[in-house]
């Protein structure tokens, strides 16, 4: 099973930020955040991974709370291109992802 | 793009058949995994391979095997098909060893089964 809960969809308005939670409260010590997203019948793309601290990248933002239960991606100004399911994944090294049915993102004009 | 190729992109083939599907890696990557995923559903992993030997494996059964070459290419094959093989299947490539590593994933092959 999943190690993370995420809420099954959101809608969010064209050009403003879409935040994206995700409750990983049995993550251990020594695992990392992942987050991907799956546009229509498409592979997963990787978006961003933290361990503890934020992080940002061209893409996105990722938030980890201090007590790294939960973690939030930031997309800053969402595209109708940004339209997809968004999966956060819990993993020691990168390998053996467990999916959850992540977050259908719907990017509305 | 991930630099990960998978081939066929679609391939219909009927129950009790055998399939094979192939992927590419990146170059230099020496671990490949492969997933299921199920229509609306998220992927399921199956296995993995680091250096041409088997790393990891998920709940499937072993009619579901694979190889990885030394060419960063690898199969994954289904014997036996039954019609809940059907499905998208991705591999995935990634440095592995012992860095914390990020997954790059293929555009998956639709496999479906009659």
């Amino acid at each position: 099973d999943a190690k993370t809960t995420q809420p099954p969809s959101m809608d969010c308005a064209e050009g403003r930020a879409a935040n994206l939670p995700c409750n990983h409260s049995t993550i251990s010590g020594n695992e990392y955040v992942y987050w991907y997203r799956q546009i229509h019948s498409q592979g997963p793309q990787y978006i961003i991974h933290g361990l503890k601290n934020n992080e940002t990248n061209e893409m996105a933002s990722l938030i980890i709370t201090e007590d790294r239960k939960s973690s939030t991606l930031i997309l800053p100004h969402a595209t109708l291109r940004d339209t997809a399911v968004y999966y956060c994944i819990v993993a020691r090294d990168g390998q053996n992802f467990v999916f959850g049915p992540g977050t259908r993102l719907s990017v509305l004009p | 793009e991930t630099g990960v190729t998978q081939s066929p992109t679609h391939l219909i083939k009927t129950r009790g058949q055998q399939v094979t599907l192939r992927c590419s890696s990146q170059s230099g990557h020496n671990t490949v995994s492969w997933y299921q995923q199920a229509l609306g559903q998220g992927p399921q992993f199956i296995f993995q391979y680091y250096r041409e030997e088997e790393n990891g494996r998920g709940n499937f059964p072993p009619r579901f095997s694979g190889l990885q070459f030394p060419n960063y290419s690898s199969e994954l094959n289904v014997n036996a098909l039954e019609l809940d093989d059907s499905a998208l299947y991705l591999c995935a490539s990634s440095l592995g060893g012992i860095y914390t590593d990020t997954q790059y994933f293929g555009p998956g092959t639709r496999l479906t089964v009659l």
